[in-house]
């Protein structure tokens, strides 16, 4: 079955302390990107990758850092998270042909940082 | 500042009517147009893509787009409950750039 996945679905931790979220893909996609979804603010992206080994910026990088080593796998990493990171996070992966085409999310993940 | 519109709603449509939604944005190089429907604390999904002028229809989706006046919209016709969701435009830039608007709120009446 084509998909994204995420893990963990659910996260409580404590300001401070690093975590990484997964993002898989078995889709093949060249694209994919990491968002973050708050009430009022809707979605908006914070990092995003057009390949391997190509990452980039989106609206809102800051406190968070990624890595895009495989083309399936796109991690998700606060080295630091602050209580203003509680939100609900999703992955994306699409494909490309010469522009990012339809976006297949994954189920996302709620996180909450006391 | 690349911005995407849409006006946040609620919405409300009696159950067999036609639902609009409409999204405004900031850009005329924009290329790609996306409406996504998002049922509550379960992940965007794809209900439409357009990239041309004109309407796109597919079975009670149509989707139109007006680049001159920078606007698209989705009508729902024949709404039924299971259409009660938020419905996400995005806009593509470039190769790389996509934003999303903050969604409306649809809420369809039985």
């Amino acid at each position: 079955e084509a998909q994204v996945t995420q893990n963990p679905r659910y996260l409580i931790t404590v300001t401070g302390k690093k975590l990484t979220v997964t993002c898989s893909q078995n889709m093949n996609h060249e694209y994919m990107s990491w968002y973050r979804q708050d009430p009022g603010l809707g979605l908006r992206q914070i990092y995003y990758s057009m390949n391997v080994e190509v990452t980039d910026k989106g609206d809102v990088p800051e406190g968070y850092k990624v890595s895009r080593k495989e083309k399936r796998n796109f991690p998700l990493i606060l080295e630091s998270p602050s209580p203003n990171q509680t939100s609900l996070y999703f992955c994306a992966s699409s494909f490309t042909s010469g522009s990012i085409n339809e976006q297949f999310f994954g189920p996302g993940t709620r996180l909450t940082v006391l | 500042q690349k911005e995407v519109e849409q006006n946040s709603g609620p919405l409300s449509v009696p159950e067999g009517a036609i639902a609009s939604l409409n999204c405004t944005y900031s850009d005329r190089v924009s290329q790609s147009f996306f409406w996504y429907r998002q049922y509550s604390g379960k992940s965007p999904e794809l209900i439409m893509s357009i990239y041309s002028n004109g309407d796109k229809e597919d079975g009670r989706f149509t989707a139109q787009l007006n680049k001159a006046s920078q606007y698209v919209s989705l009508l729902i016709r024949d709404s039924q409950p299971s259409d009660s969701a938020t419905y996400l435009c995005a806009v593509i830039w470039g190769d790389d750039k996509i934003i999303f608007g903050k969604g409306t709120r649809l809420h369809i009446l039985p």
